[in-house]
């Protein structure tokens, strides 16, 4: 079935070094796509999101790119910080078909850890 | 303002018993969004309500699970005869209308089923 993935499960970076965190999805047809950041015990908090007509868009200290032509989506952290450290989604979603479509799909996550 | 909340934060139940969760979305969130998390995955779409209309429930595993709000607010999760499978969080997320929205997502209920 069609769906979100991540190339690296596990990333450690130093604390300061930027960080890059990359996923790939398969639906053409989705249109909407949100990082999202999991700490231990927590519920996903929102990041940033992006919509298909951008291929970029910056945040505070992040920044999302999209590459609709290789179906490819990361996730930029400059500056990584120890709070930093957790686990990243990223989730798309395409538009409704009737009343269906509204949920977001997952991946199944990047561990950031930053090292002092 | 006040988040998504979500009651009890952990329940243990033995196997067999039946459960329900309750979910408080943001004030004025049209839609509301209940997911399944296991150990070391992403969530994953249970069902979904706008207003007091459950418009998709395709996630749902099984007919044990239900999921009813009632007045449009306040959700309830209900698992009946619930079996060690079942075992999971189980995440509410709210958003402002409907698709193409950012979720808010709460902190989830950790059920465990023994």
């Amino acid at each position: 079935g069609e769906s979100v993935g991540l190339h690296l499960p596990t990333l450690s970076v130093q604390e300061g070094d930027n960080s890059i965190i990359n996923c790939a999805y398969s639906n053409s047809a989705s249109d909407y796509f949100i990082w999202y950041k999991q700490e231990s015990g927590k519920g996903p908090q929102f990041i940033i999101d992006i919509r298909s007509n951008m291929d970029k868009r910056q945040g505070q200290r992040v920044t999302v790119l999209l590459n609709k032509t290789v179906k490819h989506l990361s996730l930029q952290i400059a500056a990584t910080q120890p709070g930093d450290s957790a686990v990243y989604f990223c989730a798309e979603n395409k538009p409704p078909n009737n009343n269906a479509g509204n949920m977001l799909t997952f991946g199944g996550g990047t561990r950031l850890m930053v090292k002092p | 303002g006040a988040g998504v909340s979500q009651s009890p934060r952990y329940k243990v139940a033995k196997r067999g018993q039946d459960v329900a969760l309750r979910c408080d979305p943001i004030s004025g969130h049209v839609s509301l969004f209940w997911y399944q998390q296991a150990l070391g995955q992403g969530p994953e779409f249970l069902t979904y309500f706008q207003n007091e209309a459950q418009l998709d429930k395709s996630g749902l595993p099984s007919d044990r699970f239900f999921a009813e709000r009632p007045e449009g607010s306040v959700s309830t999760l209900k698992i009946q005869r619930t079996q060690q499978e079942d075992s999971a969080v189980y995440l509410c997320a709210s958003s402002l209308a409907g698709n193409q929205e950012t979720q808010y997502f709460g902190p989830g209920t950790r059920l465990l089923v023994l």
